[in-house]
């Protein structure tokens, strides 16, 4: 079975801050592995995704990831944000097999809050 | 033109009474899923339908039943609601495999 661990609940940073979620996963296989935001009573949006190739993904927004897989991680980073990035970060992942159908398995997510 | 959309966006309803959750996708996929997020954000899913047939069935009270009556269409009907049941829940789609899945924008579901 899938698993998805978030470190961070919650993060308070100050605009023009540097930001890095941590997140790592546990599967027996090969993973595809999605950053979705949550932005404030809104629904949820792919930041970005792996699924092979370059393991350095670049996101919408200014966000990027890197899926180290020695360490079961994708970690999203963002080098300078802003007041409205300010939302609910969720990691997922899938079995790349497509085993158990497309079965998102998301971590608990991680509350950032951006001060003006 | 909204890729997935939901309704109702707000649903307050007694203890025991019977409700439904319509879903629309027009993106052409043919995987469609309901998620349920619970009060502390926390999402997990509940089913997923391939070309209207069941795929996925998570541990899931048999009170919940979906149906999809088409591709493009997961229904989410919920018989003798319970305070538990309180939720926002998410339909999403894709096309069939891994790909990504594309989110509506919730139904909050309060059981009073």
């Amino acid at each position: 079975a899938q698993s998805v661990s978030q470190h961070n609940h919650h993060v308070i940073l100050s605009e023009a801050a540097s930001l890095e979620l941590g997140c790592n996963y546990s599967y027996g296989g090969t993973v595809n592995l999605f950053w979705y935001v949550q932005y404030p009573g809104q629904h949820l949006q792919l930041l970005l995704k792996y699924f092979s190739g370059d393991p350095l993904v670049k996101g919408i927004k200014g966000f990027e990831a890197e899926f180290i897989k020695s360490k079961f991680s994708f970690n999203l980073r963002k080098p300078s944000v802003q007041w409205s990035d300010t939302a609910e970060y969720f990691c997922a992942v899938n079995a790349a097999s497509g085993a158990a159908g497309n079965k998102l398995t998301f971590g608990g997510g991680t509350r950032v809050l951006v001060k003006p | 033109d909204t890729a997935v959309s939901q309704t109702p966006k707000y649903l307050v309803t007694q203890m025991g009474n019977d409700k439904s959750i319509k879903c629309e996708q027009n993106l052409g996929h043919d995987t469609m899923y309901w998620y349920k997020q619970d009060s502390k954000k926390f999402l997990k899913i509940m089913f997923s339908y391939n070309n209207k047939e069941l795929i996925i069935n998570e541990t899931v009270p048999n009170r919940f039943s979906p149906k999809s009556p088409d591709k493009a269409h997961l229904n989410l009907h919920i018989n003798s609601l319970e305070l538990g049941d309180s939720a926002v829940y998410f339909c999403a789609s894709s096309r069939y495999g891994t790909d990504t899945q594309y989110f509506g924008p919730g139904t909050r579901l309060t059981v009073l």
